[in-house]
């Protein structure tokens, strides 16, 4: 079974720091995809950011980015220029072709003035 | 906008009772995906449904079944309420277009609060 872990429940950033959110998951595929959800106080879901599991070239979005190592099983978030409206938990999770997604505990991101 | 629609957005009921959660995917999707979210916790995946049919289960209960209808909307059935089934529940819809992933598509959620 597919599992994804984030060690670090809650995490706090200063405004326009950069800040790393940890992420590591369990599979025997080797063809997947990776995510990065935000989950602001709305409690709307959005995707942030994905990572085809065949791409080596880490994806980048605007601020965000992230640090893929595929043998470590290693999927980090990195959040460059922090702003307030960053504060949110932020999920990873890991899906493949057609199956359902499966969510981290998430980590709760706070941004300090 | 999402393009997933949930309804209602909120919803309190007692104990024992059944409520029933709708959702309309985005057009042109036909997976909807149904999940749970207690509070402060991760999402819990329930049920997947692909074009009317059921496609896999999570950690559903009895108490809880879902349909896909041929329209392609679905609904979740849960009964027999309990105080510990309150939660904010998600439908979401699987994006298949080029450039997008397999990312999920998110509806606003339910908030259910059982009394």
């Amino acid at each position: 079974a597919q599992t994804v872990t984030q060690s670090q429940p809650e995490m706090s950033v200063q405004e326009a720091e950069t800040v790393t959110l940890s992420c590591t998951y369990d599979t025997s595929e080797s063809d997947y995809y990776l995510f990065w959800y935000k989950q602001p106080p709305s409690r709307q879901m959005i995707l942030v950011i994905r990572q085809e599991a065949y791409k080596q070239q880490n994806a980048t979005e605007n601020r965000f980015s992230v640090n893929f190592q595929k043998a470590a099983k290693s999927f980090s978030l990195k959040i460059s220029d922090s702003q307030l409206g960053d504060a949110a938990m932020y999920f990873c999770a890991y899906r493949r072709s057609g199956n359902d997604m499966r969510f981290g505990a998430g980590t709760r991101l706070t941004v300090k003035p | 906008d999402s393009g997933v629609t949930q309804t209602p957005k909120h919803l309190i009921t007692a104990t024992g009772q059944r409520v029933t959660l709708r959702c309309s995917p985005r057009s042109g999707d036909l997976s909807v995906y149904w999940y749970q979210q207690s509070l402060d916790q991760g999402l819990q995946f329930l049920i997947q449904y692909y074009n009317g049919e059921e496609r896999a289960k999570g950690n559903i209960l009895e108490r809880f079944s879902a349909q896909q209808f041929p329209d392609l909307h679905s609904e979740l059935n849960l009964s027999s309420l309990e105080l510990g089934d309150s939660a904010l529940y998600f439908c979401a819809s699987s994006v298949v277009s080029q450039g997008e992933g397999l990312a999920l598509s998110f509806g606003s959620g339910t908030r259910l609060t059982v009394v």
